[in-house]
């Protein structure tokens, strides 16, 4: 079967770091994907990781160890606008769109 | 610059009812999928269209089916609804080029009585 596994809540101040960790059990991995989704929203594209090893955009960074079948989000400076769910997703093939995303943790930035 | 689009944004149906629901991609992409999130949950993956054909589904049953237009738009169908059926369908689109890189509609939450 499949599952990933995501911390259901984190609470952080704002400007400081928070890491959300994701670990994987799927048949196929291609990669894994972080995905932000305020309530209400669309889930908004963050970061992709195909290879093992750290990939930064911005305030956004996310790592990949596949042998660990584990990988974490990074965000550092933390805003109030960061409060939202955040969810990891692993891509299972490269023909088609087959992700299967985690649960979900929910990020609470407090002043 | 249009992103993805759904219609309707909110629908009540009450079971065994039949609903479609309607997604055009953002321009320049070709390859649409459906999701199905749940309160509280992440997304399901239904299945995903390229080319006007079906290429990849998930774990869902025969009641979900879909098309896709020669302009790329999408359709989801759900026949027989169930209570259980009640969540926010998502639709994303991407290119073939950038499959890693999926972009979300706001989604039409369907509500089943």
């Amino acid at each position: 079967g499949q599952s990933l596994e995501q911390p259901s809540e984190v609470t952080a101040v704002e400007g400081a770091i928070v890491q959300i960790n994701c670990t994987y059990q799927t048949s196929g991995f291609y990669g894994l994907s972080w995905y932000q989704q305020h309530d209400g929203g669309a889930p908004t594209f963050l970061s992709y990781n195909g290879l093992d090893g750290l990939e930064e955009t911005g305030r956004f960074s996310s790592f990949l160890s596949r042998s660990d079948s584990y990988g974490y989000l990074l965000l550092q400076e933390l805003q109030m606008k960061d409060s939202a769910s955040y969810f990891c997703a692993v891509r299972r093939g490269n023909y088609g769109q087959n992700f299967v995303f985690g649960p979900g943790t929910r990020l609470s930035v407090l002043p | 610059d249009a992103g993805v689009t759904q219609s309707p944004t909110h629908l009540i149906k009450t079971r065994g009812q039949q609903v479609t629901l309607r997604c055009s991609p953002k321009s320049g992409h070709d390859t649409v999928s459906w999701y199905q999130q749940a309160l509280g949950q992440g997304p399901q993956f239904i299945f995903q269209y390229y080319e006007e054909e079906e290429r990849q589904r998930g774990n869902f049953p025969d009641r979900f089916s879909g098309h896709q237009f020669p302009n790329y738009s999408s359709e989801l169908n759900v026949n027989a609804l169930l209570l259980g059926d009640s969540a926010l369908y998502l639709c994303a689109s991407s290119t073939p080029g950038h499959q890693e890189t999926q972009y979300f509609g706001p989604g039409t939450r369907l509500l089943v009585l």
